[in-house]
């Protein structure tokens, strides 16, 4: 069964400051991986992906991830935080060889607290 | 605009009284599917549906039911709902089943209070 960590309920940072939001997966075979922003009282919004390719990925709002296969992680990244950055943050994973369902499995979120 | 529309997007209710909450996606999306969202536990899946008529059980499908009569329309029926179904639910659509490396598009949510 395919699953997702985020190891940090909270994160907080500085604005101007680089921030990093953690995530892990485990699945049986290759991973396709997401990120989601949620900001308070609305859906999540899509951020980026990984596929295939480059193990680094850039998406919306200046965010960015690392894949990387050896630590199964995709740890994702901003060089300088903003106070609008602040939000609930969501991993996903998709393993295109489970149970056949697609099923998108999300980590339990990470809140992002970014200080004045 | 291409959206996922959920209806209500606040409720409270009484245990046992029947209620659908409403899903609509506008994108010809052939994959939907329902999430609950409780703190500290993320998104759970309920259900999820590959195209019409297809409907399938996720991680927390017990009280609740689901259906796919049209493609663009994916209710989410709590027959007899408790407590315990207090929640934050949202809809998701994504292009189709093959599509796996396509991103989901999410309702804005119904927050749900079962007294």
């Amino acid at each position: 069964a395919q699953s997702v960590a985020q190891p940090e309920d909270q994160v907080n940072v500085a604005e101007g400051n680089p921030l990093t939001v953690k995530c892990t997966y485990s699945v049986s075979g290759n991973p396709y991986l997401f990120w989601y922003v949620q900001y308070p009282n609305r859906g999540l919004q899509f951020l980026l992906k990984y596929i295939t390719g480059d193990n680094l990925v850039k998406g919306s709002y200046g965010f960015e991830a690392e894949f990387n296969k050896s630590q199964t992680s995709f740890h994702l990244k901003k060089p300088s935080a903003l106070v609008s950055d602040s939000a609930l943050y969501f991993c996903a994973v998709r393993d295109i060889h489970g149970a056949g369902s697609y099923q998108l499995t999300f980590g339990k979120g990470t809140k992002l607290s970014v200080i004045p | 605009e291409a959206q996922v529309t959920q209806n209500p997007r606040y409720l409270i209710t009484v245990t046992g009284k029947k209620l659908t909450v409403t899903c609509s996606q506008n994108m010809n999306h052939e994959y939907m599917s329902w999430y609950r969202q409780d703190p500290g536990l993320g998104l759970r899946q309920i259900y999820y549906s590959m195209n019409v008529e297809v409907t399938d059980k996720g991680d927390v499908p017990e009280g609740y039911k689901v259906s796919r009569k049209e493609k663009r329309n994916f209710p989410l029926i709590l027959e007899s709902p408790s407590p315990n179904q207090t929640s934050l639910y949202f809809c998701a659509s994504s292009l189709n089943q093959q599509g796996v490396n396509t991103e989901a598009f999410f309702g804005q949510g119904t927050r749900l209070t079962v007294v």
